[in-house]
């Protein structure tokens, strides 16, 4: 069964830090990937998207992830967080198979210390 | 451009009564989806619709849960009668077609029911 992992509940990192955020997935074939951001009491927003192509994908507010299809991976990272970033990370892998069926990852907090 | 509309953004209510979540897609979108979000199971797909026909409800949890899409503007999540145990956050979301899963799906706000 497709799945997605995403290992860290929390991850603290202090202002100015690099970050990276770990998603692994389970699925038979290359897979769409996603990262979407939930900020506190907002919605989820999409900040990247891999379908195919260059492995290292470009996002909004200065995120970027790489898909490594031999660890079944697609990890988030950003060279220097902000305050501003503290939010709920969420990774899904869609289903080449399935239109419209996103599998998410249970989220990871990210928590910024000044 | 407006994004995807919620309403009410919270909601109580007691254990035996009707609940009805209502969204507002962004216009021009012609999917929209249902999902639920909890500290136990996360985020769950519930339900999504294509040019307003249910596609797949197989994530609606009982016969106590419908959802309805009148028309292209407007979608209602009905709960009918509420429990406890249904007291999550309700995100609505939708996205255009454009031949695939590739599409990004845009998230209202959310919901967040209580019920007691």
């Amino acid at each position: 069964a497709q799945s997605v992992t995403q290992p860290d509940i929390h991850i603290t990192v202090s202002e100015g830090a690099s970050l990276e955020l770990r998603c692994n997935y389970s699925y038979g074939a290359t897979p769409y990937l996603f990262w979407y951001v939930q900020s506190p009491g907002q919605g989820l927003q999409l900040l990247l998207k891999y379908f195919s192509g260059d492995t290292l994908v470009q996002g909004i507010k200065g995120f970027e992830a790489e898909f490594k299809r031999s660890q079944s991976s697609f990890n988030l990272r950003k060279p220097s967080v902000h305050w501003s970033d503290a939010a709920e990370y969420f990774c899904a892998v869609g289903r080449r198979d399935s239109n419209y069926q996103l599998i998410w990852g249970a989220g990871t907090k990210l928590i910024i210390k000044p | 451009d407006a994004g995807v509309i919620q309403s009410p953004r919270h909601e109580v209510t007691e254990m035996g009564q009707e609940v009805t979540l209502r969204c507002k897609p962004i216009s021009g979108h012609d999917y929209l989806f249902w999902y639920r979000q909890t500290m136990m199971r996360g985020l769950e797909l519930l339900i999504y619709f294509n040019n307003n026909v249910p596609i797949d409800d197989s994530g609606m949890p009982e016969d106590r849960f419908s959802a309805k899409m009148p028309n292209a503007s407007f979608s209602t999540l009905k709960i009918q009668p509420s429990e406890p145990r249904d007291s999550a956050v309700y995100f609505c979301a939708s996205s255009r077609t454009s031949g695939g899963i590739t599409d990004t799906q845009y998230f209202g706000p959310g919901t967040r029911l209580t019920v007691l």
